[in-house]
Formats: C-alpha cells, sequence, structure tokens
C-alpha cells in the first residue's frame, strides 16, 4: 500500500481564490511529520509547511495552512488567496518516527494551476 | 545564506559510461539525502548520510549507484555503466539533525537533470 496518496492529479484555481490540495497518508507509528513542498517549473523542492502528529494545532505558514485530521490520516494543504506564482507540482511527504531514524515518503504529487 | 547547491545542473552522457553528480550541503547540516524523480513521477529515495555514521544505501537500485560524504559535507553521487533508464532528475538535500526529529526539515538543492542517450 502507499504511504502517501495525492488523489488529485491536477487542480485549476484561479487567481485569488483558496485551494485544497488533498493527501491522505498511511502509517501504525504514532509519531510522524507530515511536509508539503512546492516544485515549479525551475526544478527546486521548497519546503512549505509542516505538521507534526502530536502537535494540537493546524499548522500555518502565511497563505498555507494544513488541514490536519488525524483520525482519517488525511493533511490537506489549504493555499489562500491564489496567485500565479503558486503554479507548480505540489508533493505531500511523511516521516515515520520512532527509534532511529527515517527518510521523507513523497507522493506522486498534485500540479496545480493558477489562471488570472 | 547559501542553499543546497548542485553541480553539474544538465548532464547529457552515452549509455555505458560512468558520470558524478556533486552536492554541496548547507553548512553545519548533518544529514545529507540524495533522491530521484522520475518523469511526472514523485521522488525516490535513494541514498542518506548521517554524521559519522555508516549511510543508509537501501534506496540504491543497483550496485551501479554509489555515493560518498566527504568530511561530514560534500557529496558525490556516482553512477556507472549509465542505462537509459538512469534518465531523471537527481535531487540532494540536507537537513540539520538528520536523527529522528519530529521538525527536522529537508531542503532541497536545484537537482541535476541527467540525460542518458
Amino acid at each position: 500500500a502507499q504511504k502517501i496518496t495525492q488523489t488529485q492529479p491536477g487542480m485549476f484555481v484561479q487567481e485569488k481564490e483558496a485551494v485544497t490540495l488533498d493527501c491522505t497518508y498511511d502509517t501504525s507509528d504514532p509519531s510522524y511529520g507530515l511536509f508539503w513542498y512546492k516544485q515549479p517549473s525551475s526544478g527546486e523542492m521548497i519546503f512549505l509547511i509542516y505538521q507534526g502528529s502530536y502537535d494540537q494545532q493546524n499548522a500555518t505558514e502565511g497563505r498555507y495552512s494544513l488541514n490536519f485530521q488525524k483520525a482519517r490520516k488525511s493533511a490537506n494543504l489549504v493555499i489562500s488567496a491564489s496567485q500565479l506564482g503558486d503554479s507548480a507540482m505540489y508533493f505531500c511527504a511523511m516521516r515515520e518516527g520512532g527509534s532511529g531514524y527515517s527518510t521523507l515518503t513523497f507522493g506522486k504529487g498534485t500540479m496545480l494551476l493558477v489562471s488570472p | 545564506g547559501a542553499g543546497v547547491s548542485q553541480s553539474p545542473s544538465n548532464k547529457v552522457t552515452e549509455k555505458g559510461k560512468d558520470v558524478e553528480l556533486r552536492c554541496d550541503p548547507i553548512s553545519g547540516h548533518t544529514a545529507l539525502y540524495w533522491y530521484r524523480q522520475s518523469l511526472g513521477q514523485g521522488l525516490e529515495f535513494l541514498i542518506y548520510f548521517q554524521g559519522n555514521s555508516a549511510p543508509d544505501k537501501s534506496g540504491l537500485p543497483s550496485d551501479r549507484f554509489s555515493a560518498e560524504r566527504t568530511g561530514g559535507s560534500v557529496s558525490t553521487l556516482t553512477i556507472q555503466r549509465t542505462q537509459q533508464e538512469d534518465s531523471a532528475v537527481y535531487l540532494c538535500a540536507s537537513s540539520p539533525r538528520g536523527w529522528t526529529s519530529d521538525t527536522d526539515t529537508q531542503y532541497f538543492g536545484p537537482g541535476t537533470r541527467l540525460t542518458v542517450l
């Protein structure tokens, strides 16, 4: 089973509107972290936001917020007031905790296109 | 401050040749990661270095792939006898701590686009 599932291959939104990008995850580890990255056409992966499994509140970073629903194992990214520069691929990733260390597991991504 | 840098940005090679890809992590970061991203796909973990510990090579797809990290800083990913299926973008990332830490965040370089003809 996939550990990170992003069901939306592509999303369209008009400038200044809000958009939600879906992400569900699968883990039996009680300690984990969830990340969202943005990859514009230039190819660089840009860190956007982080949510820890024990965090009581949803993470926010400027126009980005993470709608964390632990029981549903979902960690959707909400972008408010979309801008043309938000057009990019967006990847959800998970890091599983516990003893030792672990790397990030990425979803397949969602392509977001923002139109004027 | 300076982010993660990678060189070259693009590499075109012929099938069967060896290639070396370089990564300069953020200064002071103890952990370094290599990922591969094939066209239209997510990122595939390759290898992870944590300080002076033995690297986690569990993601390397074959023994043609190897990596080293000198002095706990610069890393080189080497692909021997390249094949066409090796064509991808190779991304390097570094993070401050690496060892399980809820808030440890990986910062990525711009990647090296490898094309094997």
